[in-house]
């Protein structure tokens, strides 16, 4: 049964720090891992897809890799702004599991 | 392109209520999951719908439903209303179903129905 694991739960950093977010999974089958993003009392906004035959995506700012083998991904922020204080979600899918498996998130506060 | 719409985005209910909520997939998305969000749980999927039919069910009691219509629409409901039913309801859509090889396609959520049972 997958389980997906994000740490740190909250990370507090100043304004134009570089940063990254932590997420680890314990089935290596996945067809992808997709990063998410949550402002509080909102759904949520697909921030990028990384299919099982890929190591990385990237999206401006936001660089996501994945690590099947060691069951890890991870999301790299780089001058990191107040505007992206939220709740980021890694969800890993694949196997028999049609669903995502979500971890619990990491809270990011960007101070100005 | 329009987004994915949920309606209602906020209802309060009483214990023993039922209630449905209603989500509209992405044009051309055919498949439609539902996700039950709380401070504790987390995400927890509900069930997934393709061209109306139910082709995988989460971990909750009957008293969860849902359907798909012939426009890929979809509808959950839940009847007898529990305290612990109070979370956030999200619906997300992708272009297939979500099982075997199909399962490569980008996840899309809507803003989510915020259910309060009281």
């Amino acid at each position: 049964k997958q389980e997906v694991t994000q740490i740190p739960a909250a990370l507090s950093v100043p304004e134009g720090e570089n940063l990254v977010l932590n997420c680890s999974f314990t089935d290596s089958a996945i067809y992808n891992l997709q990063w998410f993003r949550q402002d509080p009392g909102k759904g949520l906004t697909s921030l990028l897809l990384i299919q099982s035959s890929q190591r990385e995506q990237t999206s401006g700012r936001l660089n996501a890799s994945l690590d099947k083998s060691s069951g890890r991904s991870t999301l790299y922020i780089a001058a990191s702004q107040p505007g992206d204080s939220a709740t980021y979600l890694c969800a890993a899918s694949g196997g028999s599991q049609g669903n995502l498996i979500f971890g619990k998130g990491t809270k990011l506060s960007v101070k100005p | 392109k329009a987004g994915v719409t949920q309606t209602p985005r906020y209802l309060i209910k009483t214990r023993g209520q039922q209630v449905t909520l209603s989500c509209s997939p992405i044009s051309g998305h055919r498949s439609v999951s539902w996700y039950q969000q709380t401070p504790g749980q987390g995400l927890q999927f509900l069930f997934e719908y393709f061209s109306e039919t139910q082709r995988n069910k989460g971990n909750f009691p009957g008293r969860f439903s849902g359907r798909q219509f012939s426009n890929s629409r979809s509808e959950m409901n839940v009847s007898t209303l529990e305290l612990g039913d109070s979370a956030l309801y999200l619906c997300a859509s992708s272009l297939w179903p979500r099982i075997g090889a199909a399962n490569t396609g980008e996840l899309f959520f809507g803003e989510g129905s915020r259910l309060t049972v009281l």
